[in-house]
């Protein structure tokens, strides 16, 4: 299957500062990709969908000036947690999938921490 | 809204038993089906899919899951669980006007020797 790299894997941050957690598809062409946060033992959350080249699509709730995404090439999307606070700490990952009917595949996920 | 359920949150069997894990989705139009497992201290594995055709579709692992287009389900199975399965199962949407990959609210299944 395609790889789905996300860094870092872990990061600890103080509050008020910004994180950037990167998602790089290795060996294919990721049009669309996914961000998720997961609480502890509970389920994915979509937060939001990007398309390469456009501006993401936040679900709603998520605010979209506090997590900063960008999908500037096929195989790279960033998330930029701004001014985190200690209730931003949680499990972000990432997915990215090809153009059309194909599954998605999956990072490794990010554990941010916010102190 | 599309919505994906689960119906099953915590599931206990001893090795050898059999195993039926629910999902519905709520969207009426063309969707692609997942399943996927996450070991603990693991990131999520696909299990298996549906995309089109037979609406039973075999997995690793010796998971099978079934599209009920009917029923708005994909409920997964396994004849024979073992220890090794004990992990947390989630069930994923796609459709294909939103381009949206939803995930359903997960079962944690625990198998017991």
């Amino acid at each position: 299957g395609a790889v789905v790299s996300q860094h870092p894997s872990r990061v600890i941050c103080k509050s008020g500062t910004s994180v950037k957690i990167e998602c790089r598809s290795l060996d294919f062409q990721a049009t669309t990709m996914f961000w998720y946060r997961q609480f502890p033992k509970q389920s994915l959350m979509l937060m939001a969908t990007s398309n390469e080249g456009s501006k993401a699509t936040y679900e709603q709730g998520v605010e979209k000036d506090k997590f900063l995404i960008n999908h500037a090439s096929l195989t790279l999307s960033t998330l930029t947690v701004t001014s985190a606070h200690p209730e931003d700490s949680s499990f972000y990952i990432c997915s990215a999938k090809r153009e059309g009917n194909t599954e998605a595949f999956f990072g490794q996920g990010t554990r941010l921490t916010v102190v | 809204a599309q919505s994906v359920s689960q119906h099953n949150h915590h599931v206990i069997l001893s090795e050898a038993a059999s195993l039926e894990l629910g999902c519905n989705y709520s969207y009426g139009g063309t969707v692609n089906l997942f399943w996927y497992v996450q070991y603990p201290g693991q990131h999520l594995q696909l299990l298996l899919k549906y995309f089109s055709g037979d609406p039973l579709v075999k997995g690793i692992k010796g998971f099978e899951a079934e599209f009920i287009k009917s029923k708005f389900s994909f409920n997964l199975r396994k004849p024979s669980v073992q220890w090794s399965d004990t992990a947390e199962y989630f069930c994923a949407v796609i459709s294909y006007n939103t381009d949206k990959l939803i995930f359903g609210t997960g079962t944690r299944l625990q198998v017991f020797p």
